[in-house]
């Protein structure tokens, strides 16, 4: 089936240690996004890419990191500067035009403990 | 700067009823699109519609349907005889409308509907 799969949906990692969050599209979507949530802090953009080996910061970049080597992965790794990782991230992609549906995974949850 | 507005933050009806998501936005840009999510509690966020601005015409799909007001910058959504399976956190979100542009999204309105 087509779409964006994200993994693992459920992680926990201690503290001081960094982590990968894996999203995968078959959808030859050109454009991938990396998007935390919080309770009642809607989505927020930590990072995108338009093409391959190459990215862009998004609102909250920081204590994030993220590669673009091939068009259809686009995994983000937490770091452990990242002061609070706890929260859900969505992966998402698009195709090219001004204006086109974005497609979200389903969601990797993260708690530090 | 863009911005979304969902004043509401949860709402409560219970089945059968009609209720309407408020979703206010802000762009300086003269051409835009805009989009409605539902997320239910297994996480993943669900395209619901997309708008774009010179598209004024309300649109209805089953017992949606949405008003796209741009004289006060406003796109609701009101959902007919609700159920159950309607609960969930609804997402407004407003993108430009070049190349690759991002979404930027309301913080949510949470819909409870009681049986």
């Amino acid at each position: 089936d087509g779409g964006i799969t994200q993994s693992p949906k459920y992680l926990f990692r201690k503290e001081g240690q960094n982590v990968t969050l894996s999203c995968e599209q078959n959808l030859n979507h050109d454009a991938m996004y990396w998007y935390r949530q919080d309770p009642g802090q809607g989505l927020r953009l930590i990072y995108y890419s338009q093409i391959v080996n190459d990215f862009q910061k998004g609102d909250i970049a920081e204590g994030y990191s993220v590669s673009r080597e091939k068009k259809e992965s686009f995994p983000l790794t937490v770091t452990s500067a990242q002061k609070n990782p706890t929260a859900f991230y969505l992966c998402a992609s698009r195709t090219s035009g001004g204006g086109n549906t974005i497609y979200f995974g389903e969601g990797s949850w993260l708690t530090v403990v | 700067a863009q911005k979304v507005t969902q004043a509401q933050t949860e709402i409560s009806v219970v089945e059968k009823e009609d209720v309407t998501l408020d979703c206010v936005y802000e762009t300086r840009d003269t051409t835009y699109y805009l989009f409605w999510y539902k997320q239910p509690p297994s996480g993943e966020l669900v395209f619901l519609i997309r708008r774009n601005s010179f598209d004024e015409q309300n649109e209805i799909s089953g017992r949606y349907s949405w008003n796209f007001q741009k004289s006060t910058s406003s796109f609701n959504f009101t959902i007919t005889a609700s159920q159950v399976v309607d609960s969930a956190v609804y997402f407004c979100a407003l993108s430009e409308a070049q190349g690759y542009s991002t979404l930027t999204f309301g913080k949510g309105t949470m819909l409870l509907v009681s049986p």
